[in-house]
């Protein structure tokens, strides 16, 4: 089954840019969408954006004048990264695979499976 | 911007039935999605569109929509079911671009 790996940086300065990588394992990484959420510590999920294969996006308006997102396919990766972070940039970062239909011009999505996440702190 | 609202607590002893509700104004357009997160872990996918249940999630995870509120019913709660649950949906527009979640219900057993 597929599985996901999230890796990069744990600590991160302010107004500097926070990269962090998802390594897809047990399938491919074509033909999907793929999402970064975030959680900072005892708070609720926060979604941060996605990615298809063939590199089109969609961004969290709240998010997205700092987000950049990236897919490697012959690696089966895909990549965040986020600008001018600060100490409310601080969180658990998971990457998920984002399933998503599409049905009579509606869409809807939804997020399985989960990376186990990485700890990012903001700090100097 | 489009919000969904979750009670933030729900307890109820073993062996009986936890509703953990969730609220927004586009759901009878969007159908919901539940996770369950268990302390230090990932959220898992417990029910999708509202109440179909993927492989591997017990029978004793159900959901059900009624108008602007779709409810995640735990039937004979055991003390593993003990997890933060968070809705997911997409706002009023009917796309799957703007991506929501719920504030999270903590689920205790008593």
């Amino acid at each position: 089954q597929v599985q996901l790996q999230e890796s990069g940086p744990g600590l991160v300065k302010p107004s500097e840019t926070l990269s962090l990588t998802c390594t897809v394992s047990g399938g491919s990484i074509s033909s999907y969408y793929w999402s970064w959420i975030r959680q900072p510590a005892g708070k609720g999920l926060e979604w941060i954006g996605r990615i298809y294969t063939s590199g089109s996006t969609n961004y969290n308006p709240s998010l997205k004048s700092r987000v950049t997102m990236s897919v490697d396919t012959s690696k089966n990766q895909f990549s965040l990264k986020l600008s001018s972070v600060t100490a409310a940039d601080t969180a658990v970062y998971y990457c998920a695979r984002d399933i998503v239909v599409v049905v009579a011009a509606t869409g809807f999505n939804w997020f399985d499976p989960w990376g186990q996440g990485t700890l990012v702190t903001v700090s100097s | 911007s489009y919000e969904l609202t979750q009670p933030p607590s729900v307890s109820v002893s073993p062996g009986q039935t936890a509703r953990i509700t969730c609220s927004g104004d586009a759901l009878p357009k969007q159908y919901a999605y539940w996770y369950q997160q268990k302390p230090g872990q990932a959220p898992v996918l417990v029910i999708y569109k509202d109440s179909e249940r993927p492989s591997g999630i017990p029978e004793r995870f159900s959901g059900s929509s009624s108008g602007t509120t779709v409810t995640l019913t735990i039937s004979g709660v055991q003390a593993e079911d003990e997890a933060d649950y968070y809705c997911q949906s997409a706002d009023s527009s009917g796309t799957y671009r703007d991506v929501v979640f719920g504030g999270g219900t903590k689920l205790t057993v008593l």
